[in-house]
């Protein structure tokens, strides 16, 4: 079935220091999004990638697709605390934009100032 | 606030219970989610709902039990679960049509089967 894996598991970073996690699709995408949960808190919204290459930058986050929209990052530059929490990307499922979303396990950030 | 509130907030019942997850969304959406969120899982999708109706059911038991009676409410049945079935049970909503198809998030209900 369709799937969609993301790494690493866990990071831990010292504040300042950089973040990177990386999504990949058993499937070809028509879109890829990015949720952040905080500790405790629910997955929120903060971005979708629909375009082949697509670089799309949020302050110190910088957010890509693939060329073959089958894989995606999500790059964090200069990390502080408030960045901890669990990033997940999720897909359509069945690559269909606007239903039911495939989500990855999520890659769990912890800084340590 | 995501403008999609869940009750209750902590939920513990024993195997025997019968009990049931409220979901209400403020934002005119036409889709509602629900998903599981254990421990060390991924967030699995239990149920979809377009326009009321069910599109989606991915293999969950038959114990838990979904409603959508309208576009802003949603609700899960609850009955004779079982311990592994604690987790975290959270409700989203959606547009189905436009560009961005994000997902809203409620806060989740904590549930613990004793």
């Amino acid at each position: 079935g369709q799937q969609v894996m993301q790494i690493p598991q866990y990071q831990h970073v010292q504040e300042g220091e950089d973040f990177t996690t990386y999504c990949n699709s058993s499937t070809t995408l028509s879109n890829i999004q990015w949720y952040k949960q905080r500790p405790g808190g629910h997955p929120v919204f903060l971005i979708q990638l629909v375009k082949s290459g697509e670089v799309k930058k949020q302050k110190r986050l910088t957010f890509q697709f693939g060329e073959a929209k089958k894989n995606s990052s999500l790059h964090i530059t200069a990390t502080q605390t408030t960045d901890v929490g669990t990033y997940f990307c999720a897909g359509p499922q069945g690559n269909q934009a606007g239903t039911a979303l495939i989500f990855g396990k999520g890659t769990t950030l912890s800084v340590s100032s | 606030e995501t403008g999609v509130t869940q009750t209750p907030r902590h939920l513990v019942m024993g195997m025997t219970n019968k009990k049931s997850l409220k979901c209400e969304q403020h934002l005119g959406h036409n889709a509602m989610y629900w998903y599981k969120q254990s421990a060390k899982k991924p967030l699995e999708l239990m149920f979809v709902y377009s326009l009321e109706e069910r599109v989606e059911n991915n293999s969950v038991p038959s114990r838990f039990s979904p409603e959508c009676p309208n576009s802003s409410h949603l609700f899960l049945h609850l009955h004779t679960l079982q311990p592994e079935d604690s987790a975290l049970y959270l409700c989203a909503s959606s547009l189905t049509e436009g560009g961005v198809n994000e997902q809203f998030f409620g806060p989740g209900t904590r549930l613990t089967v004793l």
